[in-house]
């Protein structure tokens, strides 16, 4: 069975800092995906990343990235200089399969982030 | 990114009435669509699978006769909570994902409060 553990329930930074939200996954798969997802106060689910269990090259987004780690099952979010606008509750999340849009999505229990102006 | 509605947006009805709650992906063809349930401070769970043209996958301790899903096309599917009860006030949350496309989005959820 698939799990995903956000450890990190709730996190506060002062605005400009840098914050990792970490995110640690089972799976008995090879081929897999991983997902982030934000979720602002109004609910609704962005979509923030994407990587495969074949791709293990770490992704920079401006002020995002991501580190992908098979050794340890990590798959670990960092925002530098955080803004008040990054508040929200993070959700990591894993399918199992090629994922042709068609495997569900196993989420962590999501790490709420609150940047302090 | 595709683009996924649902309707209405929050939802208040007394207890033992109906609510149906539709899906939509505007500008892509969905044969699959999921439908999540938060309960307030919580994660997304995952209620169902909705397959269009067949019967819906239900996980397990989902009740298939109170959570009645309908994927009646490839860009719409509906969830209707029957004889709704407090205990369902929840806010549920589906997605859909161009085929081949890899990533699931997802729609802006509905609020259901049951009184």
């Amino acid at each position: 069975a698939q799990k995903v553990t956000q450890a990190q329930t709730e996190i506060s930074v002062v605005e400009k800092e840098d914050v990792t939200l970490d995110c640690v996954y089972e799976t008995r798969d090879t081929t897999y995906y991983l997902f982030w997802y934000k979720q602002p106060p109004s609910g609704e689910l962005v979509f923030l990343i994407r990587r495969n269990s074949f791709d293990e090259q770490n992704e920079i987004s401006g002020r995002y990235s991501w580190n992908f780690q098979k050794s340890t099952s990590s798959f670990n979010f960092t925002i530098t200089a955080s803004q008040v606008v990054d508040s929200a509750v993070y959700f990591c999340a894993l399918s199992e399969g090629n994922n042709f849009g068609n495997e569900k999505l196993t989420f962590g229990t999501g790490t709420r982030l609150t940047i302090i102006p | 990114g595709a683009v996924v509605s649902q309707h209405p947006s929050r939802v208040i009805c007394k207890s033992g009435t109906s609510v149906k709650i539709e899906c939509r992906s505007l500008d892509f063809q969905a044969t699959t669509m999921f439908w999540y349930r938060q309960f307030p401070k919580q994660s997304l769970m995952l209620m169902a699978t909705s397959n269009e043209g067949s019967k819906a996958t239900y996980e397990q301790g989902v009740e298939k006769d109170k959570f009645l899903i309908n994927h009646a096309s490839l860009t719409l599917s509906t969830l209707t909570v029957t004889s709704a009860h407090p205990e369902d006030s929840s806010f549920y949350i589906c997605s859909a994902s161009p085929w081949i496309q890899e990533t699931q989005y997802f729609g802006p959820g509905t609020r259901l409060l049951v009184l």
